[in-house]
């Protein structure tokens, strides 16, 4: 099964930073990567499909690209409500996750 | 509007058997792929099954750590989909959650539910 790997698992980042998240596949998955966002303990928000694709009512700050095997969600200008989780997942069959990235306060 | 309801969860001794539900509102449930996702106690997601539209064939993959205990079934008629899960040990412990999948050949999970929590102990 592929793998999913995300990095950092932790930052500490001040509002109005501008945030990189990565995650890494274990093999070449075109672009069928979703990125959620989750405030524990509620359930996870979909924030981006296909690597770069915003999905409706999310905020323009947040983009995603990437293809293959490695990809990142960026977030400029960090809000309050973006201190999150973030989680990548391969959109395809096998729907692994990556371990997630907290996003904390400085 | 569009959401869906875990319900089914509770406590259950290692080895037995337990059900979920997943009740959709809000949109025709029998156009789209379904999803369980689970979170266990202060860990990240993992996910665990998915069943396709009766259009795409109905047909279910399953995560390795689960695969020949749960099965992911739907009935279209009644507009509710099942996890059964068998042979329940302490590391299924976690919140279920219950999500609606979007596309045809790659998905997102765009509607989800609150979950339910399944605590597997004796």
């Amino acid at each position: 099964d592929i793998q999913m790997t995300q990095s950092p698992s932790s930052l500490s980042a001040s509002v109005g930073d501008r945030v990189t998240i990565t995650c890494r596949a274990s093999q070449s998955i075109s672009t069928y990567l979703n990125w959620y966002q989750q405030k524990p303990p509620k359930a996870p928000k979909l924030l981006i499909y296909s690597a770069s694709s915003l999905e409706s009512g999310v905020p323009s700050r947040f983009s995603g690209s990437g293809s293959g095997t490695d990809f990142t969600l960026t977030i400029t200008s960090l809000q309050p409500e973006d201190f999150a989780i973030y989680y990548c997942q391969h959109s395809h069959t096998i729907f692994t996750f990556g371990g997630g990235t907290k996003v904390e306060i400085k | 509007e569009v959401q869906v309801v875990e319900s089914g969860g509770g406590l259950v001794q290692p080895g037995r058997s337990l059900r979920l539900s997943c009740i959709p509102s809000g949109f025709n449930f029998g156009n789209y792929a379904m999803s369980w996702v689970r979170q266990a106690p202060g860990k990240g997601l993992e996910w665990v099954g998915f069943i396709r539209s009766r259009a795409y064939g109905g047909t279910t993959e399953y995560a390795a750590s689960v695969r020949g205990r749960f099965t992911f079934s739907r009935d279209d008629s009644k507009s509710i989909a099942y996890l059964e899960m068998n042979t329940l040990n302490t590391e299924d412990t976690a919140v279920y959650y219950c999500a609606r999948a979007r596309g045809s050949y790659i998905f997102s999970f765009d509607v989800w539910g609150q979950g339910t929590m399944v605590t597997v102990s004796s």
